[in-house]
């Protein structure tokens, strides 16, 4: 599996928007990109996937770049329940496959009041 | 989402023990789980795949003898510590996949 670069940290005010860039230059063509995020002391939790069209659901959109070699998570509203540790992870897609999740050192976010 | 469960939340353990943890998939069932460990301020580890009706695969340097992992039905897998050490403490978590991959909420083990 692709190999993925994110800061070691960030800082978002209370009701912005929280931007979180990944890199990921050798993604192969059948690699999705996920997001994963951990609260302190808490397993992680699933927030949102996509191959190369932008995704957005109730937690989250993700914009991927034509080439494919970045993204960024963007939590439109960030709230102080949002603070955790956020991984990119690129993986091969679907139930039949025994693609793992590979967890890199994640971005700490850190939403202030 | 999917729910994923594990037991015990915690456990403290003397040296020399066996502990074992239980992972289930509540709502689904899991051909596949997954077995990781972390340690404080490190990132996730993946220790093991586990399936239904097979050996597990351990990743490289993890010990299978002593991480013993049973997966004996779609719902379930066990990771038992086999005389576990101090060395051993650690946040223990599992997941398992139904199309995503989900989360449980980790075991703490504190050995003694």
């Amino acid at each position: 599996d692709a190999k993925t670069t994110q800061p070691t940290s960030m800082d978002c005010a209370e009701g912005r928007a929280a931007n979180l860039p990944c890199n990921h230059s050798t993604i192969s063509g059948n690699e999705y990109v996920y997001w994963y995020r951990q609260i302190h002391s808490q397993g992680p939790q699933y927030i949102i996937h996509g191959l190369k069209n932008n995704e957005t659901n109730e937690m989250a959109s993700l914009i991927i770049t034509e080439d494919r070699k970045s993204s960024t998570l963007i939590l439109p509203h960030a709230t102080l329940r949002d603070t955790a540790v956020y991984y990119c992870i690129v993986r091969v897609h679907g139930s039949s496959n025994t693609g793992k999740l590979i967890f890199g050192q994640g971005t700490t976010l850190q939403v202030k009041p | 989402g999917a729910v994923v469960s594990q037991h015990p939340s915690w456990v403290i353990c003397k040296s020399g023990t066996s502990v074992k943890i239980e992972c289930r998939s509540l709502d689904f069932q899991a051909t596949t789980m997954f077995w990781y460990r972390q340690f404080p301020k490190q990132s996730l580890m993946l220790m093991a795949t586990s399936n239904e009706g097979s050996k597990a695969t351990y990743e490289q340097g993890v010990e299978k003898d002593k991480f013993l992992i049973n997966h004996a039905s779609l719902t379930l897998s066990t990771l038992t510590v086999t005389s576990a050490h101090p060395e051993d403490s650690s946040f223990y978590i599992c997941s398992a996949r139904e199309g995503e991959q989900y989360f449980g909420p980790g075991t703490r083990l504190t050995v003694l």
